[in-house]
């Protein structure tokens, strides 16, 4: 299975409500990050937690990370139609080419949000 | 604005045809990213450029060739393609150190259909 798995894969809430979305990874990694994708665009960076971070906060947004559990989570408090979008995690781990050291992120497949007005 | 344009932002194209797609960031990074969206599959890295170098080529088939002439401009040179290759094509940049991904700025994509 894939390294970044979301659960659940949708998620439909009405507004006000709180949305909790969950991640899974199978290697050390020395990020996670979260990003937000509205239908047929590109990605919007929401959140990067360190591995030795356990908890993020940013606006409504808060993100915790076990990597004892390989896992993180996201949410979403007091959620609103703009919210509206799908919702991945990403794992860096270290790659290497010919010498250079350098950043690879892994992308799970995302949770779709929908929130009702 | 992520500050990561590209165009042309829709694409159809046969298959015999040759077509190139086009990313310009305007953030100083200096590392771009090639993705390929497919509708229910995870985002697929292709093609990384860190300092105009390539470092990754995720086993991409040779009928898409990138060129990156500069820091702030990638290139992804598609010729006789195949149906299933029509995706969401998403161009990234970043800047990157000592082996760690930060965040990765994103453009609006180009949807690419091949007929």
């Amino acid at each position: 299975s894939q390294q970044g798995e979301e659960d659940p894969q949708a998620l439909s809430i009405q507004e006000g409500e709180n949305a909790t979305m969950n991640c899974s990874y199978k290697t050390s990694i020395n990020n996670l990050q979260w990003y937000r994708q509205n239908s047929g665009r590109g990605l919007v960076h929401l959140i990067l937690i360190r591995s030795n971070e356990r908890e993020k906060h940013s606006g409504r947004l808060r993100v915790t990370l076990d990597t004892s559990k390989k896992s993180s989570s996201l949410l979403i408090t007091a959620s609103r139609a703009a919210d509206t979008a799908s919702y991945f995690c990403a794992t860096d781990a270290a790659a290497h080419a010919g010498g250079t050291s350098y950043g690879k992120l892994t992308f799970g497949q995302g949770t779709i949000l929908t929130v009702h007005p | 604005e992520t500050g990561v344009t590209q165009t042309p932002r829709h694409l159809v194209m046969g298959m015999t045809n040759k077509k190139s797609l086009k990313c310009e960031q305007h953030l100083g990074h200096n590392a771009m990213y090639w993705y390929k969206q497919s509708a229910k599959k995870p985002l697929e890295l292709m093609f990384v450029y860190n300092f105009k170098e390539q470092t990754e080529n995720n086993s991409v088939p040779s009928r898409f060739s990138p060129e990156c002439p500069n820091s702030s401009h990638l290139f992804l040179h598609l010729h006789t393609l195949q149906p299933e290759d029509s995706a969401l094509y998403l161009c990234a940049s970043s800047q990157e150190g000592r082996g760690r991904a930060y965040e990765q700025y994103f453009g609006p994509g180009t949807r690419l259909t091949v007929t």
